[in-house]
């Protein structure tokens, strides 16, 4: 397409259950983030993608997230044992190879509101 | 560590007025800056950066911005406001590191609420 795809763009869910959000970047973009806005507040990095690994997940709250990216393109990040505190807009974003602020634009998605109750 | 302050929450202005949305800045070095616009159901949409050069910006829908270092600020202003520009405004530091190593992530501030009156 010809953005950022994220799906779904709202889910609800109770706590204690598994989600997973599903991020589809530009084309050819090889770089890819993901980005966590609570309410109130402006997105917060949680974890970068150069290709198929993460380059750095030190933003990722706790061993409850994880992201995965198998084929360099498509990444679903992934909340075991959702909590209350856990709802938030999950923005994904995709660039060339990022590096260079100058061509590495960042690209957003419209993000995927959790809501969990 | 980086960080960015956008002292107001929530603007009102008229439509045809003119703008200023404030952005602090905490960073090392001379970071790279940006704002971004986050309107309903879109995504955040790139206004402008800068890095070095020129302390005014020019970016896109008319705006521009001003980078003072002795400020350690980067206002962003437009002289004509439209409905349309109605939105949260977003500032953000970029990291930089001359390895290469953390040129990817963005720090952005709390957003700027703007409305415009008819």
């Amino acid at each position: 397409g010809a953005g950022v795809s994220q799906t779904p763009s709202n889910k609800v869910t109770e706590k204690g259950k598994y989600v997973e959000l599903r991020c589809d970047p530009i084309s050819g973009h090889t770089a890819l983030y993901w980005y966590r806005q609570s309410l109130g507040q402006g997105p917060e990095f949680l974890i970068y993608f150069q290709g198929t690994g993460a380059a750095d997940d030190s933003g990722l709250p706790n061993d409850r997230f994880f992201a995965v990216r198998p084929e360099g393109s498509v990444s679903t990040l992934k909340i075991q044992r959702t909590e209350r505190g856990d709802s938030a807009v999950y923005l994904c974003a995709s660039s060339l190879p990022a590096g260079d602020w100058d061509t590495g634009e960042l690209f957003f998605g419209e993000g995927s509101r959790l809501t969990v109750l | 560590a980086q960080s960015v302050t956008q002292p107001d929450i929530h603007i009102t202005v008229s439509e045809g007025a003119s703008l200023e949305l404030r952005c602090n800045y905490s960073y090392g070095a001379t970071p790279y800056l940006f704002w971004y616009v986050q309107s309903p159901g879109q995504g955040l949409q790139l206004l402008l950066k800068y890095f070095s050069g020129d302390t005014l910006v020019q970016g896109i829908k008319g705006f521009e911005a001003e980078f003072k270092r002795s400020q350690s600020s980067f206002n962003l202003r437009k002289p004509s406001v439209h409905w349309s520009d109605a939105a949260e405004y977003f500032c953000a530091v970029g990291a930089v590191s001359y390895s290469g190593g953390s040129n990817y992530k963005l720090t952005f501030g709390k957003g700027t609420l703007l409305t415009v009156n008819p």
